[in-house]
C-alpha cells in the first residue's frame, strides 16, 4: 500500500494561463499532503502543506495567490498554478502522510513536469 | 531553518562495489528517512529510522541512525546498474509537525 498518483504527468501551457495538478492517495487516506518543487539537479523544496478541510500552510516566499491549493477530501489535493510564467516551469511533486501513521513518513507521487512557454 | 548536509554530492562507481553515503545535521533529529529518486520520478521511501543506534536493512541497503542523533548513514552493497539515481536523506525539522526537510542528495552513477 501507500501509492500516490499525480495527474497530469507533464503539461505544457502558454504564459498567462492556469494549470491544475491533482494528487491522489490511491490506497490510503491522508489528512496531510505536501507540495514540493524541484529544479534540475537540486533537492526538493517544500512549497506548502495541505490539510484536509482547512487552508494550506505556505512556506516563506511561496505566493499563496499564485499557487492555489485545495484539499477537499482525504484522498485528493490539487495545486493550481495561476497566471503561469516561464519561471514557473519546474517539476512539481506531491506527497501524502497516512492518516494512521504517527511517523513522519511521506509517500510521493511520480511528479508533474510543467513547462510554460 | 535546519539543514541536512549530504555527502558525497555524487559518486561514480563500478558495478559490484559497495557504496556509502551520509547525512549530517547541526541539530538532533528523532527520525531519519532515506529516499531514492529515479530520473523524472518522485522519491521512493527506502528505509525509516526511529531510534538512535538503530541499524535497518532493506535488501542490499542498510541504514544507521547515528548515536549522536545528528547523523545517519546509508550503505549499498554489491551495487548494480539499477541503483543509479539520487539518494536523499530527510527528517522532521525541530522534530515537530508533519513536514520534512531534505538533504541535497547524493547522485549515484554505476558503471556496468
Amino acid at each position: 500500500g501507500a501509492v500516490v498518483s499525480q495527474h497530469p504527468s507533464w503539461v505544457i501551457c502558454k504564459s498567462g494561463t492556469s494549470v491544475k495538478i491533482e494528487c491522489r492517495s490511491l490506497d490510503f487516506q491522508a489528512t496531510t499532503m505536501f507540495w514540493y518543487r524541484q529544479f534540475p539537479k537540486q533537492s526538493l523544496m517544500l512549497m506548502a502543506t495541505s490539510n484536509e478541510g482547512s487552508k494550506a500552510t505556505y512556506e516563506q516566499g511561496v505566493e499563496k495567490d499564485k499557487f492555489l491549493i485545495n484539499h477537499a477530501s482525504l484522498t485528493l489535493s490539487t495545486l493550481t498554478v495561476t497566471s503561469a510564467h516561464p519561471e514557473d516551469s519546474s517539476f512539481y511533486i506531491c506527497s501524502a502522510r497516512r492518516i494512521r501513521d504517527s511517523s513522519y513518513e511521506q509517500y510521493f507521487g511520480p511528479g508533474t513536469r510543467l513547462t510554460v512557454t | 531553518g535546519q539543514q541536512l548536509n549530504q555527502s558525497p554530492q555524487s559518486m561514480f562507481i563500478q558495478e559490484g562495489e559497495d557504496v556509502s553515503m551520509n547525512c549530517t545535521s547541526s541539530s538532533i533529529f528523532n527520525t531519519w528517512l532515506w529516499y531514492k529518486q529515479d530520473p523524472g520520478e518522485g522519491p521512493v521511501l527506502l528505509i525509516a529510522l526511529y531510534k538512535a543506534g538503530e541499524l535497518t536493512s532493506n535488501g542490499r541497503l542498510t541504514a544507521q541512525f547515528g548515536i549522536t542523533r545528528k547523523d545517519s548513514f546509508l550503505n549499498i552493497s554489491a551495487s548494480i546498474p539499477s541503483d543509479v539515481g539520487i539518494y536523499f536523506c530527510a527528517g522532521p525539522p525541530n522534530n515537530a509537525g508533519n513536514m520534512l526537510t531534505f538533504g541535497g542528495g547524493t547522485r549515484l552513477m554505476v558503471k556496468p
